[in-house]
């Protein structure tokens, strides 16, 4: 399966513990996205990656958040001191901006099957 | 702020119905448009999408959108709806159209259709 992964699918933790989830994107892709849903929302952006940088940070994501992606190919995303508020399903997706015909892109992300948490 | 209004919350239509669902988003400039699909149990998947061109797009599995700019609407319609089709259906906004100049997806809440057979 040469898709977005995510690990692990399900989290349950409890409150005040540190936690650390890992998005391996496709392989070709440059751009690595971090969303959160909650149950009856869409996904909401929280932050991403244009190689091994970070180019954009939501003010979701608190200074308990943070994320890495140090090579430019997997991405972990940590949370510090987990709060109740914190459950929710966390979204890895990836996008190339490498269109075809030497066009740049249009951020077409393709996403994971995302990691539960749940915060006791 | 920027944002994606979906109408319906929940539709039920029976088997053969034809199905249009709502999307309007709140942004003055370029966009690229896309349906996101996620069937029960399974992750996100691209439905279809629009960059330029013809604001008629095509596409998985007869799914279809029409962009119409001057209302910011980008509806998505099918005219028979299967059993198979139930599913809960998610539209996105990338502000900065071509090249992706704003990096993230703006989603709306997403509709569920249940389709009875």
């Amino acid at each position: 399966d040469t898709g977005v992964s995510q690990d692990p699918r399900h989290k349950i933790t409890k409150r005040g513990q540190n936690v650390t989830f890992r998005c391996d994107p496709i392989s070709e892709h440059n751009r690595l996205y971090w969303y959160r849903q909650t149950l009856g929302q869409g996904p909401e952006f929280l932050t991403y990656f244009q190689n091994e940088a970070q180019l954009e940070k939501s003010r979701l994501l608190s200074d308990r958040f943070s994320a890495e992606r140090p090579k430019g190919s997997f991405s972990t995303l940590e949370i510090q001191r987990t709060e109740q508020g914190d459950s929710a399903m966390y979204l890895c997706a990836s996008s190339s901006l490498a269109g075809v015909f030497g066009q740049p892109g249009h951020n077409e992300q393709f996403f994971g099957p995302g990691t539960r948490l749940t915060v006791l | 702020a920027q944002s994606v209004s979906q109408h319906n919350h929940h539709v039920i239509l029976s088997e053969a119905a034809s199905l249009e669902l709502g999307c309007n988003y709140s942004y003055g400039g370029t966009v690229n448009l896309f349906w996101y699909v996620q069937y029960p149990g399974q992750h996100l998947q691209l439905l279809l999408k629009y960059f330029s061109g013809d604001p008629l797009v095509k596409g998985i599995k007869g799914f279809e959108a029409e962009f119409i700019k001057s209302k910011f609407s980008f509806n998505l319609r099918k005219p028979s709806v299967q059993w198979s089709d139930t599913a809960e259906y998610f539209c996105a906004v990338n502000p900065g159209g071509y090249g992706g100049s704003q990096g993230n997806l703006i989603f709306g809440k997403g509709t569920k259709l249940s389709v009875k057979p």
